[in-house]
């Protein structure tokens, strides 16, 4: 079926406020990853789900950061009192068994 | 930490032109991943392959995991195959986390 998807595609939002970002897994992928990618960089690991539950998390900045997967397939991540250092796309992966990640669209937040 | 290097950082080609791209890892990896990155930002992921070549199309891939490095070749480029192509390198401590090179940035002229 469909690919991995992540909405929404662009959040602008204001220094201070809360963000939730949603990503949709491929069917069937029971492996689900949230990587930060900043410009002219490559992506950067945040958070890895087996499942229900975060395997490793690592990767999250602080604990402003979060993300859920509370049924197994659809996560989000969320961050609270967001600053301007956390502009950046957010993107969102899955993966079989084996075979590598599949990866989503992403999210472009900027944090005025 | 393990480290990834990509080298060229920049490269223009002509459209037709050959090329080869390279990717150095500082240790022993359990797998590795090319992808493209396009001008809209979307990672499309290109090969898995953690030792010996793979072929899809005009784009094949080598790695050599006991000298730690692999190579993606495009022939007959096309202006489409702009864009940046990352190496990624899994950990063996941790093979779902994907520690990505910096990229090359390819511009293919028509």
């Amino acid at each position: 079926g469909a690919g991995v998807s992540q909405t929404p595609s662009n959040k602008v939002t204001e220094k201070g406020k809360y963000v939730e970002l949603r990503c949709d897994p491929i069917s069937g992928h029971t492996a689900l990853y949230w990587y930060r990618q900043s410009l002219g960089q490559g992506p950067e690991f945040l958070i890895y789900f087996q499942g229900t539950g975060a395997a490793d998390d690592s990767g999250l900045p602080n604990d402003r950061f979060f993300a859920v997967r509370p049924e197994g397939s659809v996560s989000t991540l969320k961050i609270q009192r967001t600053e301007r250092g956390d502009s950046a796309v957010y993107l969102c992966a899955s993966s079989p068994t084996a075979g590598g990640l599949f990866f989503g669209p992403g999210t472009r937040l900027t944090v005025l | 930490g393990i480290q990834v290097e990509q080298s060229p950082p920049d490269l223009i080609l002509q459209e037709g032109a050959n090329s080869t791209l390279r990717c150095n890892f500082s240790d022993s990896v359990n797998n590795l991943q090319w992808f493209h990155q396009n001008p809209w930002g979307q990672l499309i992921n290109l090969f898995y392959i953690p030792s010996g070549t793979k072929q899809n199309g005009r784009l094949s891939a080598t790695t050599v995991a006991t000298e730690r490095y692999s190579l993606l070749y495009i022939s007959s480029s096309q202006t489409t195959d702009s864009g940046v192509y990352f190496c990624a390198v899994e950990r063996m401590d941790s093979s779902y986390k994907l520690i990505f090179g910096s990229g090359t940035r390819l511009l293919v002229r028509p």
